[in-house]
């Protein structure tokens, strides 16, 4: 069993939509919460960092951190085909500097 | 201001050879880290270097190796490439060793295929 279980989809949403995307985890020692976007041939870029349980949104994205249920999410709303991207998850222990990814969700918005 | 740099950014290598992997890191930045990526996975961590030691190593074999010199700059070398090396191997940086709340900036890869 990986350390974290992400559907690489692919997903396929009509522009205007709510993205939704998630994983899961078993490592209970996980603190720190990442969601990170990679576009074809690049590296990926951070889009959200959450500490801990809670929510945190920034403009047309939302995460969310359930750590009793070891489940994160991320919400795309109002979805344009620029957000058409693979969507990796990441996470870290307190005082362990590794990240480590889910396999990724393919999303693509159709314009 | 120029981000993560990583050089070259395609590779083609033979079974059994040794290929070294470049990385310059975002201006202001100090510490690196190496992570592979193989097709239609996510990252997988190799190695972090600070003050020019490796702080943390991820389970890969000793066949990878890495260094950081004075200006933060960082290498990783493979040696005895197996086809199952192939892969994009992606370098991060970061301001702060010892803190996550910065977040890494990743580079764009370097991607080696293995014949």
């Amino acid at each position: 069993q990986k350390e974290v279980e992400q559907d690489p989809g692919p997903l396929s949403v009509p522009e205007g939509a709510i993205v939704s995307l998630n994983c899961t985890y078993s490592n209970s020692a996980f603190q720190y919460f990442m969601w990170y976007r990679q576009y074809s041939r690049k590296g990926p870029e951070l889009l959200m960092y959450t500490y801990s349980s809670g929510n945190k949104e920034d403009g047309r994205f939302t995460a969310q951190v359930d750590k009793s249920s070891k489940y994160i999410s991320l919400f795309i709303r109002d979805s344009q085909p620029s957000d058409s991207a693979t969507y990796l998850c990441a996470m870290s222990a307190f005082n362990d500097y590794k990240l480590s990814f889910g396999a990724g969700t393919t999303v693509t918005v159709r314009a | 201001d120029a981000g993560v740099t990583q050089s070259p950014t395609h590779l083609i290598k033979t079974r059994g050879q040794q290929v070294t992997l470049r990385c310059s890191p975002k201006s202001g930045h100090d510490t690196v880290s190496w992570y592979q990526q193989a097709l239609g996975q996510g990252p997988q961590f190799i190695f972090q270097y600070y003050e020019e030691e490796e702080r943390q190593r991820g389970n890969f074999p000793d066949r990878f190796s890495g260094h950081q010199f004075p200006n933060y700059s960082s290498e990783l070398n493979v040696n005895a490439l197996l086809l199952g090396d192939s892969a994009l191997y992606l370098c991060a940086s970061s301001p702060q060793w010892g803190t996550i709340d910065y977040g890494y900036t990743f580079g764009s890869g370097t991607r080696l295929t293995v014949v």
